[in-house]
């Protein structure tokens, strides 16, 4: 089993629908962030988390919320998703601080129609 | 803000051949990470640089961290089929500051 699992792994969505992707690990770290990519733009942060009760915005978070339900789950929400916001998505874990390695997991493809 | 750049976007070379991309920051770093992104896969860590200067290999790929601390080199030596993939770089400025990430550079590799 993945260390990073994320749900769904793809989703195909309307306009103005409201989307979550979950993300749990069993790593035990307490960091976590969400990645946004695209192609040609590379991996950019969305929020990110240094434990339960910390909550930080990354570089393109309007249009995007999040919650750190526990140390192991970090889940990202779309309130009204709208088609420029169709990407694959990672969230990734780390252990020590912003600048250790990051573990990723295996992406969440979504498309909004 | 920080700016971390990676040029070209795309490379192609010769089984055999060797290749070698460059990271370049705007400001001076901490450290620096090297990710490899399969194609359809996720990104998994290749290794992170921290001293000036400082050199560290991996089989066939050799990893450098500039003297001024603002650029890294990915060497990789007689390509295989199994290099193909995106490789981005990502610089953290110490302590509590965000990764950011390069565009990468995604290889192919004619057999």
């Amino acid at each position: 089993d993945a260390d990073v699992t994320q749900t769904p792994r793809n989703r195909i969505t309307k306009t103005g629908k409201r989307i979550m992707l979950e993300c749990s690990q069993t790593k035990g770290h307490d960091r976590m962030y969400w990645y946004r990519q695209d192609p040609g733009l590379g991996l950019r942060l969305i929020y990110y988390s240094f434990d339960v009760k910390d909550i930080n915005k990354g570089e393109i978070s309007d249009g995007y919320s999040v919650s750190r339900q526990a140390q192991a789950k970090f889940s990202l929400s779309l309130e009204s998703a709208i088609p420029n916001q169709t990407a694959l998505y990672f969230c990734a874990t780390s252990d020590y601080d912003l600048a250790g390695e990051l573990f990723f997991g295996e992406g969440s493809r979504l498309t909004v129609l | 803000g920080q700016q971390v750049m990676q040029i070209p976007q795309y490379q192609h070379v010769q089984e055999g051949e060797d290749f070698t991309t460059y990271c370049n920051s705007s400001t001076t770093l901490s450290n620096i990470q090297w990710y490899k992104q399969r194609p359809g896969g996720h990104p998994v860590f290749l290794i992170q640089l921290v001293k000036s200067g400082e050199v560290k290999k991996q089989k066939r790929l050799t990893f450098q961290f500039g003297e001024a601390k603002k650029n890294s080199s990915l060497h990789i030596t007689a390509t295989q089929t199994t290099d193909v993939g995106t490789y981005f770089c990502a610089g953290g400025r110490g302590a509590n500051s965000k990764l950011t990430f390069g565009k990468g550079i995604t290889l192919s590799v004619r057999p």
